[in-house]
């Protein structure tokens, strides 16, 4: 069974930097590609980008490319999404997603990851 | 950018009824078009692939059909736990994209 465990709620501020995690579970030993979605408060679904675990291959929206870093350690089974200056709209939930192509449809989701950013 | 225009925003029905809602894309995208549905404070789950293909575990009540670039998501004899947000999303062009979502409340 597919497992998808991000890490917890963060709490910063305007100009610190971040690191969220993704814990994906190996399935049946087929390959698959790691996605990051945002979802702003109360508004829709946005696709920011995804990384092959195999070969760390990060294929980034436009929207998202230079904004964020998406990155693997393939020894622990983890995806990270990262941002080296946070931003008061950064503030979202980022939900980690599967997929068996890069441009594929997602048919597993994490439980998301909850961003504040505010002084 | 493909831009998917879902339609409506929101709809509220009384149960049993049927709920119809559309997503449009701006270009051709073959079959490319799948939904998910995301129920309050949840993850969203995915509802149909490629346009209307089912996925197992999922209530047949559930149905996705294509004419052209239009897509519809179809829900039957509505029921209470399909209270949720639902969103189309395209994977045939980079960048995937996802529609706006629909709100589907019951009266």
């Amino acid at each position: 069974e597919v497992e998808l465990v991000q890490s917890g709620v963060e709490v910063k501020k305007p100009g610190e930097s971040l690191r969220i995690s993704c814990q994906y579970s190996e399935y049946n030993l087929m390959s698959y590609w790691i996605g990051w979605v945002r979802q702003m408060p109360g508004k829709g679904l946005e696709w920011m980008g995804i990384i092959y675990p195999g070969d760390s291959d990060a294929r980034y929206s436009p929207s998202f490319q230079g904004q964020v870093t998406i990155s693997v350690d393939k020894s622990i089974s983890t995806a990270y999404l990262q941002w080296s200056t946070l931003k008061a709209s950064d503030t979202a939930k980022y939900y980690c997603v599967k997929s068996m192509v890069s441009l594929g449809v997602v048919d597993f989701w994490g439980q998301g990851t909850l961003v504040i950013v505010s002084s | 950018e493909i831009v998917l225009t879902q339609s409506p925003d929101f709809q509220s029905v009384t149960p049993n009824e049927t709920v119809t809602i559309t997503c449009r894309a701006s270009q051709s995208i073959g079959d490319n078009l799948h939904w998910y549905q995301q129920k309050p404070d949840q993850s969203p789950t995915l509802l149909i692939k490629f346009a209307s293909q089912s996925i197992s575990g999922v209530p047949s009540r559930f149905s996705g059909s294509r004419s052209g670039t239009d897509f519809t998501l179809t829900i039957n004899n509505l029921e209470a736990e399909d209270v949720a947000t639902y969103y189309c999303h395209q994977t045939s062009r980079f960048p995937s994209t996802f529609g706006r979502g629909t709100k589907v409340e019951i009266k």
